[in-house]
């Protein structure tokens, strides 16, 4: 199947600091690639929709401006958590859909810890 | 509004034990019922994809049902192996025909003892 590969898997940060997480489809290109946030024993929860070349779209919520989302090329697609807290330390995980295929299928990364202190 | 409700939170089971694992669903308009399996630390795994009501899908020892309200996924004889937080999701309210855009439950952390 087509990999996705995040970048870091984990990262400790100062309170105040921004962090950048990149998500790379190795072997596909994906126009459209998605982040999720997942707090311990709770669900995975979308945060936007990343498309190539235009402005992320934001679920409900979730700051814009505090969670930047570039998407500048048909395989990379960057979050940048701007001004960590703590209370950002959670597991953010993108996804990429393959598409021309048979049935659509998303590709997760393997996730970025990130934690704030 | 759109909610995935997945049981049990847990379950242990011995090697070969079979059981079911529960995901219960309210949508307006089901537009596709996902199963992925997550290990620890990890991103998760696609499984199976479900459209309409009595669709089933099978992949080595699991298999994946789907009524109007909810679905189930079969594991017979599981292994140690198989031990992993099993999710399911459905196509949220902005679902645009792909994998993303989904409503996620919390999962079923499933332990198979040896």
């Amino acid at each position: 199947g087509a990999v996705v590969s995040q970048h870091p898997s984990r990262v400790i940060c100062k309170s105040g600091t921004s962090v950048k997480i990149e998500c790379r489809s190795l072997d596909f290109q994906a126009t459209t690639m998605f982040w999720y946030r997942q707090f311990p024993k709770q669900s995975l929860m979308l945060m936007a929709t990343s498309n190539e070349g235009s402005k992320a779209t934001y679920e409900q919520g979730v700051e814009k401006d505090k969670f930047l989302i570039n998407h500048a090329s048909l395989t990379l697609s960057t979050l940048t958590v701007t001004s960590a807290h703590p209370e950002d330390s959670s597991f953010y995980i993108c996804s990429a859909i393959q598409q021309g295929r048979g049935n659509t299928e998303a590709f997760f990364g393997q996730g970025t810890r990130l934690t704030v202190v | 509004e759109d909610q995935v409700t997945q049981s049990p939170e847990a379950l242990r089971l011995q090697e070969g034990e079979s059981s079911s694992l529960n995901c219960s669903y309210t949508v307006s308009g089901l537009r596709g019922l996902f199963w992925y399996r997550q290990d620890p630390g990890k991103g998760p795994e696609f499984l199976f994809t479900l459209y309409s009501a009595g669709e089933e899908k099978e992949k080595e020892r699991l298999k994946a049902t789907l009524t109007k309200k909810e679905s189930f996924l079969h594991i017979t004889a599981p292994k140690p192996e198989d031990s992993a937080t099993y999710l399911c999701a459905v196509g949220g309210s902005n679902y645009g025909g792909s994998q993303g855009n989904l409503i996620f439950g919390k999962g079923t952390k499933l332990s198979v003892k040896p």
